[in-house]
């Protein structure tokens, strides 16, 4: 089936600097892939869709120039948090849609950010 | 807009017994999916069922099974004979072009 695979993990950062997350799609190529964040106990909150070669789309009230969103090839997306601060902890999650137009998303296993 | 009510914010029930978890959504697309997702505690989201706006069938995979209801906007999920296994968060979502999730309802089974 379908396999998402997300790095890091977790990841530990100090306050200031920039962490990069990678999404990709191990065995099938991705046209679309989304990014969500998780606050503890809480839903996913979709933060962008990111389509390959072009520029992502950013949900209401999700900074673009903080969350930089590249979707450079068909299986490979990243996320990169810029000028993390304590506030941008969360858990990371993205997924990836093929292009068979079935609608289904396969997740990766989520990222971890803890910023100190 | 997409909107998932979730009402049910947490379920507590003992081993054996069946379980419902609804989900109420809102929707402007005459076309569309809903899904349910389980989230475990390791965090990573599994898939558990598709289901088209068209197909209004009821569905039964093992001891889950699906109700859905498009007069009520209604895609409520049960489980029967719940396993301590099935301790979890589960999200109800509409797709009409993104995928949002609900609050989701978390699950505890004890034994």
């Amino acid at each position: 089936g379908a396999v998402v695979s997300q790095h890091p993990s977790w990841v530990i950062c100090k306050s200031g600097t920039s962490v990069k997350i990678e999404c990709r799609s191990l065995d099938f190529q991705a046209t679309t892939m989304f990014w969500y964040r998780q606050f503890p106990k809480q839903s996913l909150m979709l933060m962008a869709t990111s389509n390959e070669g072009s520029k992502a789309t950013y949900e209401q009230g999700v900074e673009k120039d903080k969350f930089l969103i590249n979707h450079a090839s068909l299986t490979l997306s990243t996320l990169t948090v810029t000028s993390a601060h304590p506030e941008d902890s969360s858990f990371y999650i993205c997924s990836a849609r093929g292009d068979s137009g079935a609608n289904v998303l396969t997740f990766g296993a989520g990222s971890r950010l803890t910023v100190l | 807009a997409q909107k998932v009510t979730q009402a049910q914010t947490e379920i507590s029930v003992v081993e054996k017994e069946d379980v419902t978890l609804d989900c109420v959504y809102e929707t402007r697309d005459t076309t569309y999916y809903l899904f349910w997702y389980k989230q475990p505690p390791s965090g990573e989201l599994v898939f558990l069922i598709r289901r088209n706006s068209f197909d209004e069938q009821n569905e039964i995979s093992g001891r889950y099974s699906w109700n859905f209801q498009k007069s009520t906007s209604s895609f409520n999920f049960t489980i029967t004979a719940s396993q301590v296994v099935d301790s979890a968060v589960y999200f109800c979502a509409p797709h009409g072009g993104k995928l949002i999730f609900g609050q989701g309802t978390e699950l505890s089974v004890k034994p």
